[in-house]
């Protein structure tokens, strides 16, 4: 059973197109979490979300508490923005524990 | 600032030898855990520890031991390596109040 599920899982886009990334989840959250890991690299938290939508930069995180769905929109995707995205949500409601179920990444190749 | 810092980066071992995995962070985080990705599966939690002296198992323990002797270090302990541990392992730590993680940047373990 997975909690959280990500589609697509790799995706590939030529540079400047406009990319979505779909996270759907099955617990009730308090927040959920769009992390960035490139090739080699650590993992860094993009957003934190609860309600609405969040930009930063190119990036766009949207969230639908009642349909248990969440997006990443990258506008204008440039061959650095190819890393492998992952969805997040705590495993509890409330904000103590910090445990999380992680979804599997979906692995996004820009080309120039 | 360093954040969270592992070492070693990365690690090749033979079947039964132990090592330990270092991970050490400066922000006076009380929560932090550690975390095998393995391909095609989400990241999955190994063990956490919400304070000096505390530490609790996650969701795939077998294998490692933790200890949490301060505030700032949370060493992983592989007991006698075998080829199914075989993966790259995350250290992170977070406020106890936040959900919101910050990871290391990795550690790639073979063990042959």
């Amino acid at each position: 059973k997975n909690e959280v599920e990500q589609s697509p899982q790799n995706l590939t886009a030529q540079e400047g197109e406009f990319i979505t990334i779909n996270c759907s989840y099955s617990v009730g959250i308090s927040a959920l979490h769009w992390l960035q890991q490139h090739p080699g690299g650590g993992i860094v938290s993009l957003f934190m979300l609860s309600s609405g939508k969040k930009k930063h930069g190119r990036l766009i995180a949207t969230i639908n508490i009642q349909e248990k769905h969440s997006s990443l929109h990258i506008t204008a995707s440039h061959p650095r923005d190819s890393a492998v995205y992952i969805c997040a949500v705590p495993s509890r409601p409330s904000n103590t524990g910090n445990q999380f179920y992680f979804g599997t990444g979906t692995s996004l190749t820009v080309i120039p | 600032n360093a954040g969270v810092t592992q070492t070693p980066k990365f690690q090749v071992l033979k079947t039964g030898q132990s090592m330990t995995l270092q991970c050490a962070q400066d922000m006076n985080h009380e929560y932090m855990s550690w975390y095998r990705q393995d391909p095609g599966m989400g990241l999955r939690l190994i063990h956490y520890s919400v304070g000096a002296g505390i530490t609790d198992q996650g969701e795939v323990p077998n294998g490692y031991n933790v200890s949490r002797s301060t505030t700032e270090d949370f060493p992983l302990r592989l007991l006698s390596a075998a080829p199914s541990q075989t993966s790259v392992y995350f250290c992170a730590s977070s406020p106890i109040t936040k959900n919101i993680q910050y990871f290391g940047a990795g550690t790639r373990l073979s063990v042959l």
